[in-house]
């Protein structure tokens, strides 16, 4: 069964600071990982997708690796601004199903 | 810009109600998806479907049922409402992995269901 796991849970960081969140699965039989955006009470907002053969992918400030051998995935932000204030949401996609992390709830200080 | 869709985006209703929450996609994905998620709490997966006429139990047991008629709409049922149903409810959908390379997954606005 397929167990993804986020760390932190929460981090408050001042603005402007790079960060890194993190992102661990159990299983390597993945077609992608995606990670996600989520403001209170809302829905979810799609940052980036690696496919399984790739190994990064770039938005803007965003960056996203992936390892599939080791399980891991990290999502890198650069220069943060208030406005990143959010939950973070991994998640892999299976053969089965899409199965997610218990997110990170980031916040960013003025 | 994601096809996918949920009505009603608000709903309060009594306890003992029937409802029905909508999701439909105008994307042709096979795999269509419904997570449950309390405020502040983790996404928990309910139900999922492969296509027409599959539907599985997702990880989180739910009193709620589903069908799939059309690939394009995965409708999900509470037969009698309950305070406990209160939250809220996000369908997604995505391609099957083991005909395409993109499988990314698209999420509607979401469902904010109150029982009462």
């Amino acid at each position: 069964k397929q167990e993804v796991t986020q760390i932190p849970a929460a981090l408050s960081v001042p603005e402007g600071e790079n960060l890194v969140l993190n992102c661990s699965f159990t299983d390597s039989a993945i077609y992608n990982l995606q990670w996600f955006r989520q403001d209170p009470g809302k829905g979810l907002t799609s940052l980036l997708l690696i496919q399984s053969s790739q190994r990064e992918q770039t938005s803007g400030r965003l960056n996203a690796s992936l390892d599939k051998s080791s399980g891991r995935s990290t999502l890198y932000i650069a220069a943060s601004q208030p406005g990143d204030s959010a939950t973070y949401l991994c998640a892999v996609m299976g053969a089965q199903k899409l199965v997610f992390g218990q997110g990170t709830r980031l916040t960013i200080n003025p | 810009e994601a096809d996918i869709y949920q009505t009603p985006r608000y709903l309060v209703i009594g306890t003992g109600k029937k409802i029905t929450l909508e999701c439909s996609q105008t994307m042709g994905h096979d795999k269509m998806y419904w997570y449950q998620q309390d405020p502040g709490m983790e996404l928990h997966l309910i139900h999922y479907s492969y296509g027409v006429n599959s539907t599985e139990k997702g990880d989180l047991s739910s009193e709620s049922t589903v069908s799939r008629i059309r690939t394009e709409h995965f409708p999900l049922t509470l037969e009698s409402a309950r305070p406990s149903h209160t939250s809220q409810y996000l369908c997604a959908s995505s391609a099957l992995g083991a005909t395409v390379v993109n499988t990314e997954a698209f999420f509607g606005q979401g469902t904010r269901l109150t029982v009462v």
